[in-house]
């Protein structure tokens, strides 16, 4: 399967607690995305990476969220003293150069 | 404040028939547009996009129009198959201001009876 995976599909944590997600993209892609989605809404970008740089932030990206891209490659979504507000799908997406992006299937996060 | 709006939450189409999603925006900004097929727990899937120097692009059953003047774009799907019932977003970026997140709209569930 050459697609964009994600680790893990399902997280359910307490709140107070942290998590990290994973995302490894199409392998030639240099451009990697994080989007969270909500119930009846669509995607909402959080932020970018090209190769191994941090471009883009969203404002959604509050003090609790960081995200990583050692070397260009595989990528982690942490979020620390995580709160009900954070329950939500969580998506990455890679592109190489400026074409469309391809989403991987997610990771849902409860946080209860 | 929504830059994309699309204003259909949900569309039934007879099979064979046409699918028309339609899908307005506000940021004059956005040059690049796409379209999203997605169904229950799985990403989204990629189906068609459009650059703002062309006001048109077929892809098998799909085609999307884009009216600038308007900033309004639409996808057609013909023949419409019940494979085809899924939510599709519309998707829009403004790479020539450096931009390359897209900015979403909520969604179109579209139901395709057979």
């Amino acid at each position: 399967d050459t697609g964009v995976s994600q680790n893990p599909r399902h997280k359910i944590t307490k709140r107070g607690q942290n998590v990290t997600f994973r995302c490894d993209p199409i392998s030639e892609h240099n451009r990697l995305y994080w989007y969270r989605q909500t119930l009846g809404q669509g995607p909402e970008f959080l932020t970018y990476f090209q190769n191994e740089a941090q471009l883009e932030k969203s404002r959604l990206l509050s003090d609790r969220f960081s995200a990583e891209r050692p070397k260009g490659s595989f990528s982690t979504l942490e979020i620390q003293r995580t709160e009900q507000g954070d329950s939500a799908m969580y998506l990455c997406a890679s592109s190489f150069g400026l074409l469309e992006q391809y989403f991987g299937p997610g990771t849902r996060l409860t946080v209860t | 404040d929504q830059q994309v709006k699309q204003n259909s939450p949900s569309l039934s189409v007879q099979e064979g028939r046409i699918s028309i999603l339609n899908c307005d925006y506000t940021n004059s900004m956005f040059d690049y547009f796409l379209w999203y097929k997605k169904y229950p727990a799985e990403g989204p899937t990629f189906l068609i996009s459009i650059s703002s120097i062309k006001d048109k692009n077929e892809d098998g059953r799909f085609t999307v129009f884009l009216n600038k003047s308007a900033k309004h774009l639409s996808l057609h799907i013909v023949p419409s198959q019940p494979g085809d019932s899924a939510v599709y977003f519309c998707a829009a970026s403004a790479q020539g201001a450096g931009s390359y997140q897209l900015t979403f709209g909520k969604g179109t569930k579209l139901s395709v009876i057979p």
